[in-house]
C-alpha cells in the first residue's frame, strides 16, 4: 500500500537557521511524484516544491530544497534561512502511482520559528 | 492568474441538516479534486473529476455525500444529512491535466477551504 510518513509532529528552529523536515514514502510504482505543501493557520495549502521519481537532480525553489534519496525512499524538505513567516504546518504528499494523479498526504509537521 | 475559489469560507450547521460547498478552479485546469481534512490530519481525497467525468470517488461516503461538475468547470459538494464526524475543512484543488502526467503539470493548487462545524 502507498503511504507517506512524517515522524516529526512538531519542530522548532531559530530565525535565520536552516531546518530539515523528514518525509519517507512507500510505493511499488516506478513512476511517482513527491510534493511539499505549507499550510498556515489560514488553512490554504500552498505548493512549495515538486520532485519526480525520475528527476536526476534534487529540486530547489528559492529557500526550499528537497533532499531526495530514492534508495532510502525519503524526500526531506530543507528550508534555509528560516523566517518568522515560515511558521506553519508542512505536509509531504505523493501522487498515487497508476491512478489519475490524486495525492496521498502525511500527517504533517508543525514548524515554529523562534525570533 | 486567479487561484482556486471556494465558498463559503465557514459554515456551522446542526446534525442531520444539509450543506453545499462551491468551488471554481483555476482557468484551464481540467482536473478538480475535493479533499476532506479533519483536524490534526492531512487531507484525504473524496472525489476527483477530469473535466465533467468522475475519475475516483472510492473514498466518498455516497450515502450522504454527492458532488457534481456539470459543465467541466465549477463544482459543488453536498452533504445530506450531516453528521458530527463531518466537521472538517473541505479543500478544493485543481491541476492542469493528469491524463498526461508530466512533471509539474500534475501539481495541484488548493483553494482556501471551507471550515464546516456540525453541532
Amino acid at each position: 500500500a502507498q503511504k507517506i510518513t512524517q515522524t516529526q509532529p512538531g519542530m522548532f528552529v531559530q530565525e535565520k537557521e536552516a531546518v530539515t523536515l523528514d518525509c519517507t514514502y512507500d510505493t511499488s510504482d516506478p513512476s511517482y511524484g513527491l510534493f511539499w505543501y505549507k499550510q498556515p493557520s489560514s488553512g490554504e495549502m500552498i505548493f512549495l516544491i515538486y520532485q519526480g521519481s525520475y528527476d536526476q537532480q534534487n529540486a530547489t525553489e528559492g529557500r526550499y530544497s528537497l533532499n531526495f534519496q530514492k534508495a532510502r525512499k525519503s524526500a526531506n524538505l530543507v528550508i534555509s534561512a528560516s523566517q518568522l513567516g515560515d511558521s506553519a504546518m508542512y505536509f509531504c504528499a505523493m501522487r498515487r502511482g497508476g491512478s489519475q494523479g490524486n495525492l496521498i498526504f502525511g500527517k504533517g509537521t508543525k514548524l515554529s520559528v523562534k525570533p | 492568474e486567479a487561484g482556486v475559489a471556494q465558498s463559503p469560507r465557514y459554515k456551522i450547521i446542526e446534525k442531520r441538516q444539509s450543506v453545499a460547498f462551491w468551488c471554481n478552479p483555476i482557468s484551464g485546469h481540467a482536473t478538480l479534486y475535493w479533499y476532506q481534512q479533519i483536524l490534526g490530519q492531512g487531507p484525504k481525497l473524496l472525489i476527483q473529476f477530469q473535466n465533467n467525468g468522475v475519475v475516483d470517488d472510492s473514498q466518498l461516503p455516497k450515502d450522504r455525500f454527492s458532488a457534481e461538475r456539470l459543465k467541466g468547470v465549477d463544482s459543488t459538494l453536498k452533504i445530506q444529512p450531516a453528521k458530527l464526524e463531518d466537521s472538517a475543512v473541505y479543500l478544493c484543488a485543481s491541476s492542469l491535466d493528469t491524463s498526461r502526467l508530466a512533471g509539474r503539470r500534475e501539481t495541484q493548487y488548493f483553494g482556501p477551504g471551507t471550515r464546516l462545524l456540525v453541532l
